[in-house]
């Protein structure tokens, strides 16, 4: 069945270092893919999407691209502060299925 | 405007009682998603309603699981027998439609505690 696999984390970084995520996917058909956010003491959040191959999701500095050939939606962002401090959770929907199927979630922590 | 909420948000209970968990989506949301989180995982799909109707239930690891949404807008988790293994976070979300043009509006969770 379809299903995602991100890094392991937790992930700690000192405020302005460059951020990666790695995230792959395995799905029949073309799914779309997506990156949630859930900051301490709240609820899941949609941090950015990306519906077909090659395409570039973004959104708060945050980028990550539809990669086909590697099965890969890996987050990045150039310049994390210590506001990011969050869980991020790699996701697919898959129009076949109708549902949302997530990654175990990676922690990130950033230090000032 | 209201997101989706969910209550109670911490339920504590013994084995095998019985439990509801309620969630009301934003207004207008035909779709209803119910996942589930276990510590350090991320968010399992139990079931979802398009309308009044369960479309996919799939998710939903036994029998002792239902879910109802008689009217189309507020869902009810119902748990028979509950068993340790089944403390966890349960997410409720909502969206326009159940196709990927619509975002998933998730609520903040009610946390269950099986003793």
């Amino acid at each position: 069945g379809d299903s995602v696999t991100q890094m392991e984390g937790p992930v700690t970084l000192s405020e302005e270092a460059f951020l990666t995520i790695n995230c792959t996917y395995t799905a029949t058909g073309y799914p779309s893919l997506f990156w949630y956010v859930q900051y301490p003491g709240e609820g899941l959040q949609l941090l950015l999407k990306a519906t077909k191959a090659d395409d570039k999701g973004s959104n708060k500095g945050f980028e990550a691209t539809y990669r086909k050939e590697t099965t890969s939606f890996h987050l990045e962002k150039g310049s994390v502060q210590v506001s990011d401090s969050a869980v991020y959770f790699c996701a697919l929907f898959s129009g076949n299925t109708g549902k949302l199927i997530f990654g175990q979630g990676t922690t990130l922590q950033v230090k000032p | 405007g209201a997101g989706v909420s969910q209550t109670p948000s911490n339920k504590v209970t013994e084995k095998g009682k019985y439990v509801e968990l309620r969630c009301d989506p934003i207004s207008g949301h035909t779709a209803l998603y119910w996942y589930r989180q276990s510590l350090g995982q991320g968010p399992e799909f139990l079931i979802y309603f398009q309308g009044t109707g369960a479309a996919d239930d799939s998710g939903l690891p036994n029998d002792r699981f239902f879910a109802v949404r008689p009217e189309g807008s507020v869902s009810t988790l119902k748990i028979q027998r509950t068993e340790r293994g089944d403390s966890a976070v349960y997410l409720c979300a909502s969206s326009l439609g159940s196709n990927l043009f619509y975002e998933q509006f998730f609520g903040p969770g009610t946390r269950l505690t099986v003793l």
